[in-house]
Formats: C-alpha cells, structure tokens, sequence
C-alpha cells in the first residue's frame, strides 16, 4: 500500500465547476501536508499547505482530517489554467523527506 | 539566484553508457534531495544530503545509482550502465531545513531517455 494514495483521475470538469480531490495517508506520524500542482513536463510547484483547521486561499481551500487520515483540495469556479496534474504529498514522519502521490489529473473543458 | 537550477535539461543516452546529472540547489538552502518520476506517477524519493552529508538513500537507489555533494552546495547524480528502465525525469529540490515547514523548491528536472 502507497504511503500516500490519490484517485488519478482524470477529472474532466466544465469552466466554473467545483472539483474536490481527496487523498488518504497511512502513516499516522506525518504532521505536514502539502497540495503541489504539476503541469504537463514541468517541475511541481507548492500549490499550498495543509494546516489543521483548513486552508483557503483564492478559489482553493485545503483541509486535513488526522482522525481519517484524509486530505482534501477543493476547487471553486474552476478555469481553464486549472488544468493540470494535482499532488498530494505528506511528510515522511520521523523522515526528513516528502512522500508524494500519484497525482490526480484536472481537465477542465471549455 | 532565483530557483534550483538543473543540467541537462534532457539527456539520450545509449543503454550501458554512464550518465551524469547537475543540480544547483538555492543557496541558502542547505537540503538537497532527488527524486525520480516516471509517466503517471509522482515523484519518487532516491536520496537526500544536509550540507556535504549524504543522509539518507532509498532502496531505488541501486549501487549504479551514485550521488554526490562535495562541498554542500551543488549536487550531482551518476547513473553507471544505464538501462532502458533507467528512463525517467529527474528531479531535484531543496529545502530551508525540514521540508515539513515550507515544503521544497524543485528544479525544471533533466528527462533522460535510454534508447
């Protein structure tokens, strides 16, 4: 079992839709969470943090549930530039490093 | 010095020859880490070096596999004997400290295709 497991996708969504991304995590030491974005053959990039009483920034908003192990990136009024690759990542517990998902792919459609 | 900075940006490479990755990791940050992605996945930690100090090496991370840091600023990554499997973006980042706080900074990666 995966560390950290995504749904890939892909999610094919409409302009302005609201899309909703969900991760899960088994090892119950890691403290920190992150929603990376990776676009097509590019680099990811810190997209935001998860913090414990939820994380809203713009049209994004970010929330952790330690009782489920459950993480969620929710997507309000989604746009074109959207589309991309979305990236669960936690950290590694005791570990100095982040593990990653697979990612769960966004395309939104005009 | 505005990101991590990456060389080659792509690499093709006959199978058996050696290879040789650079990254350059931004300058006050004093971890380094690489990591391997392949089509349809994320990416995949291989090793991670504290200033010149090789920390920690994952089980990816076969004895063809050889990273180095020497003076603790710039890295690079050596893959002996390439093998068709060996294809696959790799990428570097640093980090301030734990990357639990602020997470890292990635490079653009280097695509290697073995052929």
């Amino acid at each position: 079992r995966k560390e950290v497991e995504q749904d890939p996708g892909p999610f094919n969504v409409p302009e302005g839709a609201t899309v909703a991304f969900n991760c899960t995590y088994s090892n119950s030491a890691s403290q920190s969470f992150f929603w990376y974005r990776q676009d097509c053959r590019k680099e990811p990039k810190l997209l935001m943090s998860v913090y414990s009483s939820g994380n809203e920034d713009g049209r994004f908003t970010a929330q952790l549930n330690r009782a489920s192990q459950y993480i969620s990136l929710l997507i309000r009024d989604s746009k074109l530039s959207d589309s991309a690759t979305y990236l669960c990542v936690g950290d590694g517990g005791a570990t100095n490093k982040l593990i990653f998902g697979t990612g769960t792919l966004l395309a939104v459609q005009p | 010095d505005t990101g991590v900075s990456q060389n080659p940006r792509h690499k093709i490479t006959k199978r058996g020859q050696n290879v040789t990755f650079r990254c350059d990791p931004i300058s006050e940050h004093n971890r380094l880490y690489w990591y391997r992605q392949t089509l349809g996945q994320g990416p995949e930690f291989l090793t991670y070096f504290q200033n010149e100090a090789q920390l920690e090496k994952s089980r990816l991370l076969s004895d063809r596999f050889s990273a180095e840091r020497p003076k603790g600023s710039f890295s690079t990554l050596e893959i002996q004997r390439t093998e068709q499997g060996d294809s696959a973006m790799y990428l570097c980042a640093s980090s301030f400290g734990q990357p639990r706080h602020y997470g890292y900074t990635f490079g653009s990666g280097t695509r290697l295709t073995v052929v």
